[in-house]
C-alpha cells in the first residue's frame, strides 16, 4: 500500500535552511504529484507547493516564493522540500502528501517538526 | 491566495448531524470542482473524507457527505459518532495549479 516515510524532526538557527525528505513507495513515483504542507502549532493546514515527480515541475504558494524549492530523485522514489532563510514563524510540521488515486490530498506522511530557534 | 473561511468550532450529540461551511470565492471554492475536506485528530496526520465536493474515497463512512453553492462548501457528518471529534480543513483548487486550505474547524461530539 501507499507509504510516505519523511525525515526526522530538525532543530535551525535563525536564518538556516532545512531539508525534509518524503520517500515514497507502493505505487509508481513518477505517475502521481506530491504537495507540501505546513501546520504552526495549533493552526491550521497551510499549502506550500507541488511537484510533478515525472518531470520535476513545481508550483509554490506565493508566499514561500524564493524560500521553498521542492526536488525529487526518482532513482530514490524521494521528494525533498528545502525551506531558506528560516525565522521563528517557520516553527511547524511539514508534511508531504500525494495526489492520488483521487488528484487529492490522498495520503499523508507522518510529519516532520522542524523548530526554529 | 487568502485561507477559506470556516467556523472555530461546531458541536453535536451522538447521533445528531453536524454541517461545516467552507466559504471562499469564485476563484476558488466557487469556481472550480475540486473542493475536498480532511480529518485531522490531534497529533496525527490528516486523512482525506471528501474530494471533487462530493466524493468519498474508499473506507470513508456515507456518513460524511459534501455539497457546495456557489463561493461556499460543506460538510455534513450525519449520525454522529465520539471518533468523528476531530478538526476538519476543507481545500479548494485556486486555479494556476495552487491550493488553499480553511482555517480549520473543531468538531467536538458532546
Amino acid at each position: 500500500q501507499v507509504q510516505l516515510v519523511q525525515s526526522g524532526a530538525e532543530v535551525q538557527k535563525p536564518g538556516a535552511s532545512v531539508n525534509v525528505s518524503c520517500k515514497a513507495s507502493g505505487y509508481t513515483f513518477t505517475n502521481y504529484a506530491l504537495h507540501w504542507v505546513r501546520q504552526a502549532p495549533g493552526q491550521g493546514l497551510e499549502w506550500m507547493g507541488w511537484i510533478n515527480p515525472g518531470n520535476g515541475d513545481t508550483k509554490y504558494s506565493q508566499k514561500f516564493q524564493g524560500r521553498v524549492t521542492v526536488t525529487r530523485d526518482t532513482s530514490a522514489n524521494t521528494a525533498y522540500m528545502v525551506l531558506s532563510s528560516l525565522r521563528s514563524e517557520d516553527t511547524a510540521v511539514y508534511f508531504c502528501a500525494l495526489a492520488a488515486p483521487n488528484d487529492a490530498f490522498d495520503s499523508w506522511g507522518q510529519g516532520t517538526m522542524v523548530t526554529v530557534s | 491566495q487568502s485561507a477559506l473561511t470556516q467556523p472555530r468550532s461546531v458541536s453535536g450529540s451522538p447521533g445528531q448531524s453536524v454541517t461545516i461551511s467552507c466559504a471562499g470565492t469564485s476563484s476558488d471554492v466557487g469556481g472550480y470542482k475540486y473542493v475536498s475536506w480532511n480529518q485531522q485528530h490531534p497529533g496525527k496526520a490528516p486523512k482525506l473524507v471528501i474530494y471533487d465536493v462530493t466524493k468519498r474515497p474508499s473506507g470513508v463512512p456515507d456518513r460524511f457527505s459534501g455539497s457546495k453553492s456557489g463561493n461556499t462548501a460543506s460538510l455534513t457528518i450525519s449520525g454522529l459518532q465520539a471518533e468523528d471529534e476531530a478538526d476538519y480543513y476543507c481545500c479548494s483548487y485556486a486555479g494556476s495549479y495552487t491550493w488553499v486550505f480553511g482555517g480549520g474547524t473543531k468538531l467536538t461530539v458532546l
